[in-house]
C-alpha cells in the first residue's frame, strides 16, 4: 500500500514570509495529491489539490509543486498571514486506482505556526 | 447546511459498551469515507462506500467495527464492545468523484 511521509511535523515562521511542506510517497501508480488544513475541533479542508499530469498548480498564496520522478510534493504558502495557522497534512491515493477513489493515505502532519 | 454532517460531536462511552455515529453526506456525493484520527496522526482509513456498496475496507477495521449506508444516503458507523484503544476522532468525508473531499467535523468518542 502506500507510504507517506510528511516533513517537518512543526514549522514556525515569521508572518508575511513563506512557509514550505513537503512529502513523499511510495505508490508511482498515485496520481491525485491533495493537502488539507485542519483547525482545532474541525475536519480537515481541502485547500489545493493537483493530478500527475502537471508540475505546479497556484491558487492566490497557495501553490502545489509535483515531481513524479522522485515521487515527492510540497506545499507552499506565500505571504503568511496569522490565519494560515493550523495543521496542514498531504495524501495520497491509497489502492489500486491512484486517483483517490478507493480513499486517501495522510501524511502525520505538520503545525505550522504563524508568529506575528 | 450543505457540508458533511456528523452525529453526535462528542461522545463518552465505557469499555464494552456500544456506539454507534451517524454521517449525513453532502447529498449529490455518492461516494462516502469513514476515517479514524488519533492525537498527533493524520487521518487513517477505515472504508468507503459508492452509493450503497462498501467497496473496501481496511485492515484497522476489526470485526468489532461495521458500517453500513442502507439507502445511499446516510451511513452509520457502530463499534461493538469497545476498548480504550477506541478512542478517537472518528471523521467521515463524501465525494461526487475522484479527489475532492469534503469532510465534517467528526465524532471525538473517549472510551472511559
Amino acid at each position: 500500500g502506500e507510504n507517506v511521509e510528511q516533513h517537518p511535523s512543526t514549522l514556525s515562521v515569521q508572518e508575511g514570509d513563506s512557509a514550505v511542506i513537503k512529502c513523499t510517497y511510495s505508490d508511482s501508480a498515485s496520481n491525485y495529491f491533495p493537502w488539507y488544513k485542519q483547525e482545532l475541533g474541525k475536519g480537515p479542508q481541502l485547500i489545493i489539490d493537483i493530478r500527475s499530469n502537471v508540475g505546479e498548480k497556484k491558487d492566490q498564496r497557495i501553490a502545489v509543486t509535483l515531481n513524479k520522478t522522485a515521487k515527492h510534493f510540497s506545499l507552499h504558502i506565500t505571504e503568511t498571514q496569522p490565519e494560515d495557522s493550523a495543521v496542514y497534512f498531504c495524501a495520497a491515493p491509497v489502492g489500486n486506482s491512484g486517483g483517490g477513489a478507493d480513499g486517501l493515505t495522510f501524511g502525520k502532519g505538520t503545525h505550522l505556526i504563524i508568529q506575528p | 447546511d450543505t457540508g458533511v454532517s456528523q452525529d453526535p460531536r462528542h461522545k463518552i462511552t465505557k469499555r464494552g459498551q456500544n456506539v454507534t455515529f451517524r454521517c449525513d453526506p453532502i447529498s449529490e456525493h455518492n461516494r462516502l469515507y469513514w476515517y479514524r484520527q488519533t492525537l498527533g496522526q493524520g487521518p487513517e482509513f477505515l472504508t468507503y462506500f459508492q452509493n450503497e456498496a462498501q467497496l473496501e475496507k481496511s485492515r484497522l477495521l476489526s470485526d468489532r467495527f461495521s458500517a453500513e449506508r442502507p439507502k445511499g444516503s446516510f451511513s452509520t458507523l457502530e463499534i461493538q464492545r469497545t476498548e480504550q484503544g477506541d478512542s478517537a476522532m472518528y471523521l467521515c468525508a463524501s465525494s461526487l468523484a475522484v479527489g475532492g473531499y469534503t469532510f465534517g467535523s467528526g465524532t471525538r468518542l473517549t472510551v472511559v
